[in-house]
C-alpha cells in the first residue's frame, strides 16, 4: 500500500494568507485522497475526498488538487477558525494509510 | 440525528482483552464500509481496520493483524472491535469513521493499556 508523506509538519500563517499543504504518495494513487481537519479535542471532518472534491458545508476557502502521486491542500484566505491539524489519507488500496499531520498555527 | 457513538473504552494491563462498540444512527449503515482509527497521545491519526458492508471482508494493519477482530451486526447497526493480547503500545482514542463522503466519525473511546 502506498505510504503518504505530509509537508511541513507545522506551520505558522497570519489571518487572510494562502496556505498551502502537500502530500506525495509513494506510489500512484490516481485521484484516491481525502483531506482530514482535526480541532483539539475534536474528531476529525472531513473537507475535501477524491482529490478535489468539496465536502458539502466546507468553506470554499478549502480546495484540493493533484493526482498520481503529488497533492495539495490550499486554504485560499486562513481564517482565525483554521487553527488545527490536517491530514491526508490514501484511500485507495489497505491497509489505509495516513500522512503525518501538518498543524496549523495563526500568527 | 447522524451519529456514531463508540464505548467499551478503560483502562487494561497489556496482555488482557477488550471489545470496542459503535453504535450507528440516522444514515444507512448497511450500505457502509466502516473502519476504526486510533490516535495515541500526542501523535497522528492511524488506521486500524476496515469492515465491507456485508461483514464478509475484513482488513487490518500490520501491527494488529492477529490480535484485532473487527466485526459488525447490521441489524443493530452496531460495529465493532475485538482487542486481544493488548500492548501499552496500543494505548489510543480509538474512533469509528466511515471515511467516505457524507462523512460520519463518533467522539472516540479512550484505552489505556498499563501495567
Amino acid at each position: 500500500a502506498s505510504q503518504m508523506t505530509q509537508s511541513p509538519s507545522s506551520l505558522s500563517a497570519s489571518v487572510g494568507d494562502r496556505v498551502t499543504i502537500t502530500c506525495r504518495a509513494s506510489q500512484g494513487i490516481r485521484n484516491d485522497v481525502n483531506w482530514y481537519q482535526q480541532k483539539p479535542g475534536k474528531a476529525p471532518k472531513l473537507l475535501i475526498y477524491a482529490a478535489n472534491t468539496l465536502e458539502s458545508g466546507v468553506p470554499s476557502r478549502f480546495s484540493g488538487n493533484g493526482s498520481g502521486t503529488d497533492f495539495t491542500l490550499t486554504i485560499s484566505s486562513l481564517q482565525p477558525e483554521d487553527l488545527a491539524t490536517y491530514y491526508c489519507l490514501q484511500d485507495l488500496n489497505y491497509p489505509l494509510n495516513f500522512g503525518g499531520g501538518t498543524k496549523v498555527e495563526i500568527k | 440525528q447522524v451519529q456514531l457513538v463508540e464505548s467499551g473504552g478503560g483502562v487494561v494491563q497489556p496482555g488482557r482483552s477488550l471489545r470496542l462498540s459503535c453504535e450507528a444512527s440516522g444514515f444507512p449503515f448497511t450500505f457502509y464500509v466502516m473502519h476504526w482509527v486510533r490516535q495515541a497521545p500526542g501523535k497522528g491519526l492511524e488506521w486500524v481496520a476496515a469492515i465491507s458492508h456485508d461483514g464478509r471482508i475484513e482488513y487490518y494493519v500490520d501491527s494488529v493483524r492477529g490480535r484485532f477482530t473487527i466485526s459488525r451486526d447490521n441489524s443493530k447497526k452496531t460495529l465493532f472491535l475485538q482487542m486481544n493480547s493488548l500492548k501499552t503500545e496500543d494505548t489510543a482514542v480509538y474512533f469509528c469513521a466511515t471515511l467516505a463522503a457524507a462523512d460520519v466519525w463518533g467522539q472516540g473511546t479512550t484505552v489505556s493499556v498499563s501495567s
